[in-house]
């Protein structure tokens, strides 16, 4: 069964400081990475999808890679801003099998960006 | 473009009644997802319908049953509610097929007195 782990549960950090954000996983065999964040009480917005075939997508200030054969994804997020804070989700889908059509979800990633 | 539409926003029962959740998907989604987020446990995939049938179900008591309907959009029903069924629950869409980026809606919060 996939699991997987996001580190750190919690973070807090000033306003400006760069960011990396982990996510771990423990069955390989993914059709992609998706990282999500979730303002209290909201549903998921999507920040970035990494095909299994790719090592890195960019948008903005946010950086994501994917090691597939070793389970791992990173969320840099730059230059940090209080507007930043939200929970951040890692979610797998499976590219085979009887978990088709389903998300992994990590349990997140709860960041404070204070000024 | 309309995103994925949840009702009701807030919804609070007693234990042992029944909850009806609904859900519209983004026109031209023929996918709808159902994910419950309780406090403590993350995000728990529980139903996926595509093109109204049921695809894949979670590991969740028959208890939690669903449908899609042809205009494609989904209830989720809960009967005989237990305290621990209180959560956020997510609906999500996508384009048919299992491959499909998901787009998630804001939730139902039901809380089970």
């Amino acid at each position: 069964k996939q699991e997987v782990t996001q580190i750190p549960a919690a973070l807090s950090v000033p306003e400006g400081e760069n960011l990396v954000l982990n996510c771990s996983f423990t069955d390989s065999a993914i059709y992609n990475l998706q990282w999500f964040r979730q303002d209290p009480g909201k549903g998921l917005t999507s920040l970035l999808l990494i095909q299994s075939s790719q090592r890195e997508q960019t948008s903005g200030r946010l950086n994501a890679s994917l090691d597939k054969s070793s389970g791992r994804s990173t969320l840099y997020i730059a230059a940090s801003q209080p507007g930043d804070s939200a929970t951040y989700l890692c979610a797998v889908r499976p590219d085979r099998g009887s978990t088709l059509g389903r998300l992994y979800f990590g349990r997140g990633t709860q960041l404070t960006v204070w000024p | 473009e309309a995103g994925v539409t949840q009702s009701p926003t807030h919804l609070i029962k007693t234990r042992g009644q029944q909850a009806t959740l609904r859900c519209s998907p983004i026109s031209g989604h023929t996918s709808v997802y159902w994910y419950q987020q309780a406090l403590g446990l993350g995000l728990q995939f529980l139903l996926w319908y595509d093109e109204g049938e049921e695809r894949n179900r979670g590991n969740f008591p028959p208890r939690f049953s669903g449908r899609q309907f042809p205009n494609y959009s989904s209830e989720l029903n809960v009967n005989a509610l237990e305290l621990e069924d209180s959560a956020l629950y997510l609906c999500a869409s996508s384009p048919g097929g299992p491959y499909q980026p998901q787009h998630f809606g804001d939730g139902t919060r039901l809380s089970i007195l």
